[in-house]
């Protein structure tokens, strides 16, 4: 079991919400993490989304709009990325990260698709 | 803000050195990262280097095979991996806290 799972996939219609999650490995707390979000499209680098910690410590990444948030389910042990107002140029590749034992580890990645 | 070297071949055995040079803004601010990706595969996270002090840090997978150093005179990082081999093909990245670099494919063939 890895550190990070995230779901292969997700669709959602344009102007919906889509909620990507990031699992923490059974044993591994959210709480006590900073989870960063990466949005990757084809044939770019990634780009840092956000970081969320929590509600006061959270940092938005250079020019990325406010529809694109952060958020923990302590039920789940995972933390959230929501994305707001759906709109086709959010079609991309999903990473989340956390720092664990003092090396950074990603999850698997989320594709989702806009349609 | 992140320019990293050209595209590079290499064989089986050689070495790589990847260069990161940070472009309008303080190169010691922050840590560099460097991440690879292989073809159509996700990020893989391969160490940490302080700008400043040259403090670094790596995976475990990469423990005797990975050099991370700097030159901040130019403002300029740079990731050097030993004994490639075909498995070590794929874009790799340099990071900071905000910001990545282009990326620089790597490909490892005899």
């Amino acid at each position: 079991q890895g550190v990070l799972t995230q779901p292969s996939s997700l669709s959602a219609s344009p102007g919906a919400s889509a909620s990507l999650t990031c699992t923490l490995r059974s044993g591994l707390n959210v709480a006590t993490y900073g989870m960063s979000w990466y949005q990757q499209k084809p044939g770019s680098p990634p780009r840092f989304l956000l970081k969320y910690k929590s509600d006061s410590d959270k940092r938005q990444g250079s020019g990325v709009p406010s529809r694109f948030s952060g958020s923990k389910d302590a039920s789940a042990n995972a933390g959230i990325l929501l994305i707001s107002g759906l709109q086709s140029e959010d079609e991309a590749d999903y990473y989340c990260m956390i720092w664990h034992n003092s090396a950074a580890v990603f999850g698997g990645g989320t594709q989702l698709t806009v349609l | 803000q992140l320019v990293q070297s050209g595209a590079e071949v290499k064989k089986p055995g050689a070495s790589v050195k990847v260069s990161c040079r940070t472009s309008g803004y303080n190169f010691t601010r922050y840590d560099i990262n460097w991440v690879r990706q292989a073809t159509g595969q996700g990020l893989e996270w391969m160490g940490w280097m302080n700008p400043n002090s040259g403090n670094s840090g790596n995976a475990q997978k990469f423990q005797g095979r990975l050099t991370m150093t700097r030159n901040s005179s130019i403002n300029t990082a740079y990731m050097e991996l030993s004994s490639l081999t075909s498995e070590d093909t794929a874009i790799y990245y340099c990071a900071d806290r905000d910001f990545w670099g282009q990326g620089t494919h790597v490909t490892v063939s005899s």
